[in-house]
């Protein structure tokens, strides 16, 4: 089974700090992503990357950053944490092609929950 | 741009009544997949199933079902007898063949409680 795992479950942080939440997948994928998730929002595009050191934006990504050094790790970056971005905040995987299509079902951390306070 | 609408935000069933989910997309393209996700409390999204634009044939897995139709642009999906177990937040989601190959473009949800 495809095995995405996220770091931490639970995160509290302060405003103003650099915080990092990483992701990490074992199953050799090619693309990985990073949503969030708020109530009645359901879940939002920030950043996704198909290769190593590529990234691309998502539909919010500002406020963050992210950086991918290897093939299994994705890392998303809020470089300077405020409160709106208290969420709920989830990484997925898929694909083991080097082009992507649209007909491969990403697949899911089980997400980290984010206070910023 | 691309849409996903599911209108109900939260269902309550009894155990054992069926329930249908649904779910209404907007798309420009003619090729494209639409995906339903499992979100149990423990948080991590599941993936159920996948259907392509060109393969308008339903699906039946046990209890679950899915019903596809292009006239109306819907993708709902259907819980037989339904279980606590199934009790979850259930996404819909798009993925388009233009504009960025794999992005997924996710309905806000539909919360089911089932209770005893």
């Amino acid at each position: 089974d495809v095995k995405v795992t996220q770091s931490s479950r639970y995160l509290v942080k302060r405003t103003g700090e650099k915080v990092f939440l990483e992701c990490v997948q074992d199953m050799d994928h090619e693309n990985m992503f990073w949503y969030r998730q708020d109530p009645g929002l359901g879940l939002r595009l920030i950043y996704f990357s198909y290769d190593v050191k590529m990234k691309e934006k998502g539909d919010i990504p500002e406020g963050y950053s992210v950086s991918r050094e290897k093939k299994e790790r994705f890392s998303l970056i809020l470089e300077s944490a405020s409160t709106n971005q208290t969420s709920m905040y989830l990484c997925a995987s898929s694909g083991t092609g080097k082009i992507m299509t649209p007909d491969q079902p990403q697949h899911f951390g089980d997400g980290t929950r984010l206070s910023i306070l | 741009a691309q849409k996903v609408t599911q209108a109900q935000t939260e269902i309550s069933v009894v155990e054992k009544e069926d329930v249908t989910l649904d779910c209404v997309y907007e798309t420009r393209d003619t090729t494209y997949y639409l995906f339903w996700y499992k979100q149990p409390p423990s948080g991590e999204l599941v993936f159920l199933i996948r259907r392509n634009s060109f393969d308008e044939q339903n699906e039946i897995s046990g209890r679950y079902s899915w019903n596809f139709q292009k006239s109306t642009s819907s993708f709902n999906f259907t819980i037989t007898a339904s279980q606590v177990v199934d009790s979850a937040v259930y996404f819909c989601a798009l993925s388009e063949l233009t504009g960025g190959g794999n992005k997924l473009t996710f309905g806000t949800g539909t919360q089911l409680k089932v209770e005893l």
